[in-house]
Order: structure tokens, then C-alpha cells, then sequence
């Protein structure tokens, strides 16, 4: 069975400090997806990155980077020099690799403040 | 840029009745997904549908849902007989392939009262 764990319930920071997500995953599977999805207040799923776990470079996009490391079981989001638009909760979430119509399992979100 | 789009953005309904939920995908896609939202707890998958049939389905997605693609765009996920623990929000997304991210529709709000 697989499973996605987001230890942070909650973070909150002030505007223009480097916040990291955690997040742990399992899965029995070798050949895997990994994913990032932000809802915002607005309340709709927003989709940020995918990564498959043959690829374990890190990614960086503008003030999100994301470092993923097999050893540990571990994808984290850092969003360097916060901003008040990135208040929002932040899902974790995994697939297998299997081709088919798979859902996605889902961590219980980091909801995280910016503060001003 | 195509999206998909969910209807109504807020259903409210009495314990009991039958709703059913909309949701137009991405006019190319051949996969579709249904989540469920608690409030303030995790994204649960409930079934995603391929080729006109169920692909995979979660324990949440017992005899009291359904789902259906009755016409060349829209897909609907039907709630036989509403209970409270129904309230939540319902997600749609579709994807070209399995593979392929799912990107999401902005969500149905469902009240059961």
C-alpha cells in the first residue's frame, strides 16, 4: 500500500524567509511518481511539479525547489524568500508508475502562512 | 489553455436525495478521475473510468456512487442516496494517458443537510 506523510500541519513564516514542505512517501513499488499540488484559499488544486524516481536531480523553478532523495523516501519543497501568495496548503501526493488509470494518494497537506 | 470544468460550483441538498456531479474534461482525454475533500483533511481518490468502465476504484466508492459518461464530453459522478459524511468536495481531473498529470477542475462543494 503506499503512503504519503506531510508531518507539518502547519507553518507559518514572515514574508521573504526560505520555508521547506516535508514530505516522506512509501510504496512497494520501484517505478514511481512523485507530486506537489498547492490549493490556495480559492479552494481548487493546483498542480506544481512531477517527478519519476528514476530522475533523483533536484529541480528549480523561479523560488520553488524541489530536492528528492530515494535513500530517504523523501521529496521536499522549498520556497525560497517566501511570499504572501504562497499562502496556501500544499499537497504531497504519489502514483505508480503502472500506466493505468491510477489515483493519486495523497499526504494531509502543510498549510502554510506567510505572514506580512 | 484547456481546463477542466465542474458543475455546480456549490450543491446543497437534503440527506437522502440523489445528486449527481458534472464535470467536462479536457475534449482529447480518455482517462477521467473523481476525488473527495473532507474539510480540512487529505484529497482522497474515489475511482477513475477508461473506455467507458471503472479502471481502479477506492473502499471509499461503495454501491451508493456511480459514475458515467453519458455523452461525448461530460462525466458525471452520481451519489445515490446523500448522507451527511458526504459533505465535502468533489474534484474531477482527466488525463490523455495514464500516465499523464492529472490536472484538476476547481472542485464541486456538496452539502448534505
Amino acid at each position: 500500500a503506499q503512503k504519503v506523510t506531510q508531518a507539518q500541519t502547519e507553518i507559518s513564516v514572515v514574508e521573504k524567509e526560505d520555508v521547506t514542505l516535508d514530505c516522506v512517501y512509501e510504496t512497494r513499488d520501484t517505478t514511481y511518481y512523485l507530486f506537489w499540488y498547492k490549493q490556495p484559499p480559492s479552494g481548487e488544486l493546483v498542480f506544481l511539479i512531477r517527478r519519476n524516481s528514476f530522475d533523483e536531480q533536484n529541480e528549480i523553478s523561479g523560488r520553488y525547489s524541489w530536492n528528492f532523495q530515494k535513500s530517504t523516501s523523501s521529496f521536499n519543497f522549498t520556497i525560497t524568500a517566501s511570499q504572501v501568495v504562497d499562502s496556501a496548503v500544499y499537497f504531497c501526493a504519489l502514483s505508480d508508475w503502472g500506466g493505468g488509470a491510477d489515483g493519486l494518494t495523497f499526504g494531509k497537506g502543510t498549510h502554510l502562512i506567510i505572514q506580512p | 489553455e484547456p481546463e477542466v470544468t465542474q458543475t455546480p460550483s456549490h450543491q446543497v441538498t437534503q440527506m437522502g436525495q440523489e445528486v449527481i456531479l458534472r464535470c467536462v474534461p479536457i475534449s482529447n482525454h480518455l482517462y477521467f478521475y473523481w476525488y473527495r475533500q473532507i474539510l480540512g483533511q487529505k484529497v482522497e481518490f474515489l475511482v477513475s473510468f477508461y473506455n467507458n468502465e471503472i479502471s481502479e476504484k477506492s473502499e471509499i466508492f461503495d454501491d451508493q456512487f456511480s459514475v458515467e459518461r453519458p455523452d461525448g464530453s461530460n462525466f458525471t459522478l452520481k451519489i445515490r442516496s446523500t448522507k451527511l459524511e458526504d459533505s465535502a468536495m468533489y474534484f474531477c481531473a482527466s488525463t490523455l494517458t495514464g500516465r499523464d498529470i492529472q490536472y484538476f477542475g476547481a472542485g464541486t462543494r456538496l452539502s448534505v443537510l
